[in-house]
């Protein structure tokens, strides 16, 4: 199974900073990286595709990178709903296999 | 669209479970489903994945012998059903639809989840 690292665990930050978020992989999965977001207490909303692709709707504060094994998600200016926690998961593989997720907190 | 799934179960250890999620706003064969789920205060599980076009379906080998994905077109609903439960498999379920009509793809919409309590 493909591993999938997330650093930082968690992080504070204040509404308008800068975040930045990395999630790593095992072994090379090319752009096969998503990213969902979750709020306290709801379902995952789908965040990206193929590491740097915005799904309609998704605010562009949000933007990705990478490809291989490193892979970053950077918010250009913290919303307050944007204070949640964060998973990368690869589809370059069965099984689909999520990070452990980034907790983003209110400083 | 909408996925939307059943009410929260209990079960005792050993017992089984079947979580429904009924979809609409969308092509129910253009798609699949696939269910993850969440342990209290833990991060997201992958459970598997089936086609919505031809039933296929995908499983991590951890879940294989346990887990079973079934869809019925007829009513745009999928299922997913866990035998021999213990108590980690406590969790909350999710269905989610799968952009993948024959692999696995991008989770874009969710259901809001099932609570299954397994206690004795």
């Amino acid at each position: 199974d493909i591993q999938m690292t997330q650093s930082p665990s968690s992080l504070s930050a204040s509404v308008g900073d800068r975040v930045t978020i990395t999630c790593r992989a095992s072994q090379g999965i090319s752009t096969s990286l998503n990213w969902y977001r979750q709020k306290a207490g709801k379902a995952p909303e789908f965040l990206m595709y193929a590491a740097s692709t915005l799904p309609v709707g998704v605010p562009s504060r949000f933007s990705g990178s990478g490809s291989g094994t490193e892979f970053t998600l950077n918010i250009s200016s913290l919303q307050p709903e944007d204070f949640a926690t964060y998973y990368c998961q690869q589809t370059y593989s069965t099984p689909r296999t999520f990070g452990r997720g980034t907790k983003v907190e209110i400083k | 669209v909408q996925m939307v799934q059943s009410g929260a179960e209990v079960k005792k250890p050993g017992a089984s479970v079947k979580v429904s999620c009924k979809a609409s706003g969308y092509s129910f064969t253009d798609y699949g489903i696939s269910w993850v789920r969440q342990a209290p205060g833990q991060g997201l599980e992958w459970m598997g994945w089936i086609s919505g076009y031809n039933g296929n379906s995908e499983y991590p080998q951890k879940l294989q012998d346990r887990v079973s994905m079934t869809i019925d077109t007829s009513t745009k609903t999928g299922y997913m059903e866990l035998r021999s439960l213990g108590s980690d498999d406590t969790a909350v379920y999710y269905c989610a639809r799968d952009a993948g009509r024959y692999r696995s793809s991008d989770l874009d919409y969710w259901g809001q989840g099932t609570l299954v309590t397994v206690s004795s």
